[in-house]
């Protein structure tokens, strides 16, 4: 089963307004991940976030990770039309296993 | 620097045929992952190769397989397709592994079976 957890499944929005996405995972990790994927198309890399890390920003994203409660968010502050996608959260399965496990994704849509 | 290859974009085939795609990675990356996705599974590993060697495999049959090359590019192979093998093929490339480092994914190949 998925390790991940993706809430909510589909989000709309205005341009200019904020979009929060979570995730939640079930077992101890190194780190996390955040991708973007455009209909279909493949995965554009975020951010990492490691397990010791509470908070990392890149440009316009913020995310945060709370590792009591197995959980990460992804804060697109701003959004424009071009953000609309589907984003993704991965984790490593807590050990070098050279595995990655996503979530079923929520899928953004940004109105102009 | 080049990001991650794949090819071919899209590839349709007939049930019951072999196909092999391809992953070129970032120059300097050693690990290769594969990652199949579908509408109703998402994405799904599939296996991961390290310095030419199969490091970990996921729950696929043996129809699926693949190899590195000592130029750390790789290959998939899937044997006698079945239309459920119809999916979104990714490929995904790390310095050192998925869990130690970013993972950075090409275009992916779209797999249609008929």
């Amino acid at each position: 089963s998925q390790q991940g957890e993706e809430d909510p499944q589909a989000l709309s929005i205005q341009e200019g307004e904020n979009a929060t996405m979570n995730c939640s995972y079930k077992t101890s990790i190194n780190n996390l991940q955040w991708y973007r994927q455009n209909s279909g198309r493949g995965l554009v890399h975020l951010i990492l976030i490691r397990s010791n890390e509470r908070e990392k920003h890149s440009g316009r994203l913020r995310v945060t990770l709370d590792t009591s409660k197995k959980s990460s968010s992804l804060l697109i502050t701003a959004s424009r039309a071009a953000d609309t996608a589907s984003y993704f959260c991965a984790t490593d399965a807590g050990g070098n296993t050279g595995k990655l496990i996503f979530g079923q994704g929520t899928t953004l849509q940004v109105k102009p | 620097k080049a990001g991650v290859t794949q090819t071919p974009r899209y590839l349709i085939k007939t049930r019951g045929q072999q196909v092999t795609l391809s992953c070129s990675p970032i120059s300097g990356h050693r690990s290769v992952s594969w990652y199949q996705q579908t509408p109703g599974q998402g994405l799904q590993f599939l296996f991961e190769y390290f310095s030419e060697t199969q490091r970990n495999k996921g729950n696929f049959p043996g129809r699926f397989s693949g190899r590195q090359f000592s130029n750390s590019r790789s290959e998939m192979n899937v044997s006698t397709l079945e239309l459920g093998d119809s999916a979104l093929y990714l490929c995904a490339s790390t310095a050192t592994g998925p869990g130690v480092s970013e993972a950075f994914f090409g275009q992916g190949t779209r797999l249609t079976v008929v």
